[in-house]
């Protein structure tokens, strides 16, 4: 398997630009999380999904970030309009039991 | 909402000493898991512990999961540099998949 698979790598957007930040996860899993890293708050939990259900999106930051998953294997999460502040590094992440997660390579964004 | 304290937050030290990360929190969890993450990349999982006072062996790291399924360490004997990276504990807690994760340990293994 190729594991969890991100795209893009890196994003560079100006403010008040749209993004979109796209994942396949495992084949299989059946969960799917979607986190954002920075150094001051570390490694933080945005929305998980259960078979394609969003289930807690209780760590989404506001309104301008949302998160889809239209199918098994595929999810997006999207801002608009992006911030400096959103800059950071997000990560998708997958798996079978819920409790155990393989995380995909980053989506490194940066807005100015 | 669980919170999962981990110290220390940076470790610096030579190649072949040992040392212990701690994963605390005031929640009971069924399982915890550690995991690393090199610069550039996501975390990694190493293991995961279930039963209170489980203690499992991957080469030179130990892990300790508490009898009250509270905590956990990591003890990593003779560090490496390749042993470099950060650290990071995670549990689902309550909420069944609502993975959250420690602060993590920045660990730097000096030759």
């Amino acid at each position: 398997d190729a594991g969890v698979i991100q795209s893009p790598r890196h994003e560079v957007t100006e403010m008040g630009q749209e993004v979109t930040l796209r994942c396949k996860p495992i084949s299989g899993h059946d969960y799917l999380f979607w986190y954002r890293q920075t150094m001051m708050r570390g490694l933080e939990l945005l929305i998980y999904f259960n078979n394609n259900v969003p289930i807690d999106d209780s760590g989404m930051p506001e309104d301008r970030f949302s998160a889809k998953m239209p199918n098994a294997s595929f999810s997006t999460l999207k801002i608009q309009p992006s911030e400096p502040r959103d800059s950071a590094v997000y990560f998708c992440a997958s798996s079978w039991t819920g409790e155990e997660a393989f995380f995909g390579q980053g989506t490194r964004l940066t807005v100015v | 909402t669980q919170l999962l304290e981990q110290s220390p937050q940076f470790l610096s030290i030579q190649e072949g000493e040992n040392l212990t990360v701690y994963c605390n929190s005031s929640s009971v969890f069924s399982s915890l898991q550690w995991y690393r993450q090199e610069p550039g990349e996501g975390p990694v999982l190493l293991v995961t512990v279930v039963t209170g006072g489980e203690v499992k062996k991957l080469k030179r790291l130990t892990f300790q999961f508490g009898d009250a399924r509270k905590d956990s360490s990591l003890h990593i004997t003779a560090a490496q540099p390749g042993d470099t990276g950060l650290y990071l504990c995670a549990a689902g807690g309550t909420s069944y998949g609502k993975l959250t994760f420690g602060q993590g340990t920045i660990l730097t293994v000096h030759p």
